[in-house]
C-alpha cells in the first residue's frame, strides 16, 4: 500500500525562526516523484518542488529546502527565517509511481507564523 | 503554457438542487483530470479521475458524478445535494511524468 505520512498537524513558531515540515512515505516501487504544495488561506494549492526517486540531491530555492532520503523514506521541507506570508497549510504528496498514477496525499500540516 | 480554469468560485445551494462544476485546461493535450473535495480543516480527498474523454474513475462511492465530454473539459455533477456535500472542491490535471497543477477551486456550501 502506498501511503503519505505528516504527523505534524499544526506547527507555531514566531517569525524569523526555522521551522522543518516532516513528510514520510510508504511505496514498494522504485519509480515515484514526491511533491510539497502550499496551501493559502485563499484555498488555492500552489506547487513548490516535484522531486523523483532517483534523485536524493537536496534543493534549496530561497528560504526553503527539502531534504530527500530515501534510506528513511522521507521528504522533509524547511523554510529558513520563516515569515508570516508563510502561513499556510503545507501537503506532501506522493506519485504518480510505477504501479498507481495517482497522486496520494499527505494530511496536511499547518504552519502559523507569528509576528 | 498550461492554464487551468475552474469556476465558479463559490457556490451557495439548497438542498436538493442539482450541482454542476466546470474545469477546463489550455496548452496541453490528453491530460489526466482530478477532483477532489477538501473538507473543512481536513486533507484532499481524490474523488475522481480520468484519464481519457469519457474514462471516468470514481474513488469515493458518493452523491456525485463527473463527466469528460472533451479531452480538456471535466464536470462535476449531482443531481441532488446533500448538506454532506458542503466543502472545496479542486480540479487538477497532471500527465504521468508532470505534476498536478490545480484550480483556484470552488467553495460549496449547502444549505
Amino acid at each position: 500500500a502506498q501511503k503519505v505520512t505528516q504527523a505534524q498537524t499544526e506547527i507555531s513558531v514566531v517569525e524569523k525562526e526555522d521551522v522543518t515540515l516532516d513528510c514520510v512515505y510508504e511505496t514498494r516501487d522504485t519509480t515515484y516523484y514526491l511533491f510539497w504544495y502550499k496551501q493559502p488561506p485563499s484555498g488555492e494549492l500552489v506547487f513548490l518542488i516535484r522531486r523523483n526517486s532517483f534523485d536524493e540531491q537536496n534543493e534549496i530555492s530561497g528560504r526553503y529546502s527539502w531534504n530527500f532520503q530515501k534510506s528513511t523514506s522521507s521528504f522533509n521541507f524547511t523554510i529558513t527565517a520563516s515569515q508570516v506570508v508563510d502561513s499556510a497549510v503545507y501537503f506532501c504528496a506522493l506519485g504518480p509511481t510505477d504501479s498507481n498514477y495517482q497522486l496520494i496525499w499527505g494530511a496536511g500540516t499547518k504552519l502559523i507564523i507569528k509576528p | 503554457s498550461q492554464t487551468i480554469h475552474q469556476w465558479p468560485a463559490t457556490l451557495v445551494q439548497p438542498v436538493g438542487s442539482p450541482l454542476s462544476l466546470e474545469c477546463t485546461v489550455e496548452g496541453t493535450s490528453n491530460p489526466n483530470l482530478y477532483w477532489y473535495r477538501q473538507a473543512a480543516g481536513r486533507g484532499l480527498q481524490l474523488l475522481f479521475y480520468s484519464v481519457g474523454i469519457g474514462q471516468i474513475s470514481s474513488e469515493v462511492p458518493q452523491n456525485l458524478s463527473a463527466s469528460r465530454p472533451q479531452d480538456r473539459q471535466f464536470i462535476l455533477s449531482s443531481k441532488k445535494l446533500l448538506l454532506s456535500d458542503s466543502g472545496f472542491y479542486l480540479c487538477a490535471w497532471g500527465t504521468e511524468n508532470t505534476e498536478a497543477f490545480f484550480g483556484q477551486g470552488t467553495r460549496l456550501t449547502v444549505v
